[in-house]
């Protein structure tokens, strides 16, 4: 497909399991952006990649979190001894860079919702 | 810091009734705006932007006014259909500092009845 996908959809852990979440941009998006959704909240950031490189990983929530984008397209969002408060939506979203920038239009994948019990 | 402040949902309304929903914000530097849309099971849209004060985003009959007067930038339909049934997010997006990371409002359920 020409959108973002991401994978799994739905993803239940029990606490203290690792998690990979996989991000797939639109073919030639430099710029992508990882967020958590929490529900009944607006996105809120964690980590942003242009290319491979991880520019800014400021909102990661705490060490457990972690990215890569190894080859510059496909990102995986792993989380390490997870906890019921990482129960959420986790969105990608990619676009294209211009002038070193992130293009303001940005396209999000349809996310995926990690339950932990 | 940057933050956006939406009201609360859900908006309840009929078919071809008029839309408001609020959006102020706080911004350092000097921001873009934005709604996006959230269908059910999608992930959220880019419905509008506006990049300056005064500018008027449209789509799909949707329209926001960037009004740096009152730091609003409140959506607007005519006439709602039941197709529009959604939530709705404002956000921005500032340039100060070079920081390119968009700050998201919570989200405004609409629902709209036959």
């Amino acid at each position: 497909g020409a959108g973002v996908s991401q994978s799994p959809r739905y993803k239940v852990a029990k606490r203290g399991q690792d998690v990979a979440l996989r991000c797939d941009p639109i073919s030639g998006h430099v710029s992508l952006f990882w967020y958590q959704q929490a529900l009944g909240q607006g996105p809120e950031f964690l980590t942003y990649f242009q290319n491979e490189a991880q520019l800014d990983k400021s909102g990661l929530p705490s060490d457990r979190f972690f990215a890569e984008r190894p080859e510059g397209s496909v990102s995986t969002l792993k989380i390490q001894r997870t906890q019921q408060e990482d129960s959420a939506v986790y969105l990608c979203a990619s676009s294209l860079v211009l002038g070193g920038a992130p293009v303001i239009e940005q396209f999000f994948g349809p996310g995926t919702r990690l339950t932990v019990l | 810091g940057n933050s956006v402040t939406q009201m609360e949902g859900p908006v309840t309304l009929s078919e071809e009734a008029f839309l408001t929903i609020n959006c102020t914000y706080t911004a350092t530097g000097y921001p873009s705006l934005f709604w996006y849309v959230q269908y059910p099971g999608e992930g959220l849209q880019l419905l509008l932007k506006a990049t300056k004060a005064d500018d008027k985003g449209s789509n799909k009959g949707f329209e926001a006014t960037y009004r740096k007067e009152t730091t609003s930038f409140h959506l607007e339909k005519g006439s709602v259909q039941v197709s529009d049934s959604a939530v709705y997010f404002c956000a921005l997006r500032a340039w100060g500092g070079g920081s390119y990371i968009p700050t998201f409002g919570r989200g405004t359920s609409l629902i709209v009845h036959p």
